[in-house]
């Protein structure tokens, strides 16, 4: 059961420049969200897709945007590229209507660095 | 607006001294508490959710136990293997918005490294 997937595995991009990071959720889930994760920090949630559209969403600027397939896997887009956006992008998934335990399972996350 | 607390940020063993984790959270209607284990430039692996006060859930070396305002994760004659850094994060009832659909809120995480 092949788990969430993630790709690049890094990627490094010019200040200014747009990103687009992709990612595969675990077998049987429909939902996916993504986080950014500092250095030394926990991951801060950035938006969650589900059904094709983004229902919820963090504290983080319209140059964050994202999509979702109907194959469900996923898409974070972002532009305009800061020096502050270097970090490590992790997307989760799970399931919204499922039975039993909520669990939201990570994939091994994307290190993007802005010079 | 949710607040998850952990202690200590950074906790040294020596193999077969168990110890506890401090995860202290602030939440508006607690609809899970999750903690998650993560090694240098990985994802963060889920070990447990858990519902309600009085929960305990056990894997292996590890176990997490829950109240109202805090959880601990102890650890149980820890090796060397366990070393990582212990992610504990909650889901709210209801966000600002007045919906949950499955945002978690993490503290900073606790350093834990054990030596043979």
């Amino acid at each position: 059961d092949a788990g969430v997937t993630q790709s690049p595995t890094h990627l490094i991009k010019t200040r200014g420049q747009q990103v687009t990071l992709r990612c595969s959720p675990k077998s049987g889930h429909d939902t996916v969200s993504w986080y950014q994760q500092a250095l030394g920090q926990g991951p801060q949630f950035i938006f969650q897709y589900y059904e094709e559209e983004e229902r919820q969403r963090g504290n983080f600027p319209d140059r964050f945007s994202g999509h979702q397939f109907p194959n469900y896997s996923s898409e974070l887009n972002v532009n305009a590229l800061l020096l502050g956006d270097s970090a490590l992008y992790l997307c989760a998934s799970s399931v919204t209507m499922g039975q039993g335990s909520y669990e939201q399972y990570f994939g091994p996350g994307t290190r993007l660095t802005v010079t | 607006e949710d607040q998850v607390t952990q202690s200590p940020e950074a906790l040294r063993l020596q193999e077969g001294e168990s110890s506890s984790l401090n995860c202290s959270y602030t939440v508006s209607g607690l609809r899970g508490l999750f903690w998650y284990r993560q090694d240098p430039g990985k994802g963060p692996e889920f070990l447990f959710t858990l519902y309600s006060a009085g929960e305990e859930k056990e894997k292996e070396r590890l176990k997490a136990t829950l109240t109202k305002k805090e959880s601990f994760l102890h650890i149980t004659a820890p090796k060397p293997e366990d070393s990582a850094t212990y992610l504990c994060a909650v889901r709210p009832r209801r966000d600002a918005g007045g919906t949950s659909y499955g945002k978690l809120t993490f503290g900073q995480g606790t350093i834990l490294t054990v030596h043979p």
